[in-house]
């Protein structure tokens, strides 16, 4: 069973609308992250959360705004989306944010701006 | 910015064969992660290396920090093999920069 649950896995969305990207782990992590990744490009990091606090934030706009309602959960919601933001979205977690903590991918969510 | 290039971008294999993937690092990194995207667009964990080398099955990885590089050694590769690997370096504790993937496809 997946440990890291992202939901959906494929996503449509019109330009100029608004989604939100769920992610959940069940693994008792500490730290989690969203990454994403662009058509022939390698995977980006965007986010990390610690604790449910903002750590990093390497995501130029404020259209990408992660959410934290629990400590096992990192949404992140994409406001006036536009085409460039198709991509795949993975989620991640890890035990904490310190070194030689590996992190865990899910599956991702595919995203598609039309 | 850290940079990771990753070789080659793609290759093929004949089943029961082996080759290396390889990833240079601009800069000294501390750790490396290995991945495989399997045919779900699942990213699986191969391999996390802070030094030396680790084997698992026909997969075998080393990381060498002070020479910028990790290796991907397969042997015996299977059609089960096929898929696209990634490296990701770790500098800071938590963020990886990734590589850009490795096609691999193996036939029979």
């Amino acid at each position: 069973d997946p440990k890291i649950i992202q939901k959906p896995k494929y996503l449509v969305a019109v330009t100029g609308s608004e989604k939100i990207l769920i992610c959940e782990q069940y693994l008792g992590h500490n730290a989690m992250y969203w990454y994403r990744q662009s058509a022939k490009k390698p995977l980006e990091f965007m986010f990390s959360y610690s604790y449910q606090k903002l750590m990093d934030n390497q995501t130029a706009s404020s259209r990408f705004q992660p959410q934290s309602s629990k400590k096992n959960h990192l949404d992140l919601q994409i406001t006036a989306l536009k085409p460039d933001d198709s991509a795949t979205y993975f989620c991640a977690s890890s035990r904490g944010t310190t070194n030689n903590q590996a992190p865990l991918f899910g599956e991702g969510t595919r995203l598609s701006v039309l | 910015g850290d940079q990771v290039e990753q070789s080659p971008s793609a290759l093929s294999l004949h089943e029961g064969t082996g080759s290396a993937l390889r990833c240079n690092f601009t800069t000294t990194m501390r750790a490396v992660q290995w991945f495989r995207k399997n045919s779900r667009g699942s990213l699986i964990n191969l391999f996390y290396l802070a030094s030396g080398t680790k084997e698992n099955g026909r997969l075998k990885s080393a990381f060498d920090s002070k020479e910028r590089y990790s290796t991907l050694h397969i042997r015996d590769a299977q059609l089960e093999d096929s898929g696209t690997y990634f490296c990701a370096a770790e500098n800071m504790g938590y963020k990886l920069t990734f590589g850009t993937g490795t096609s691999l496809l193996v036939d029979p």
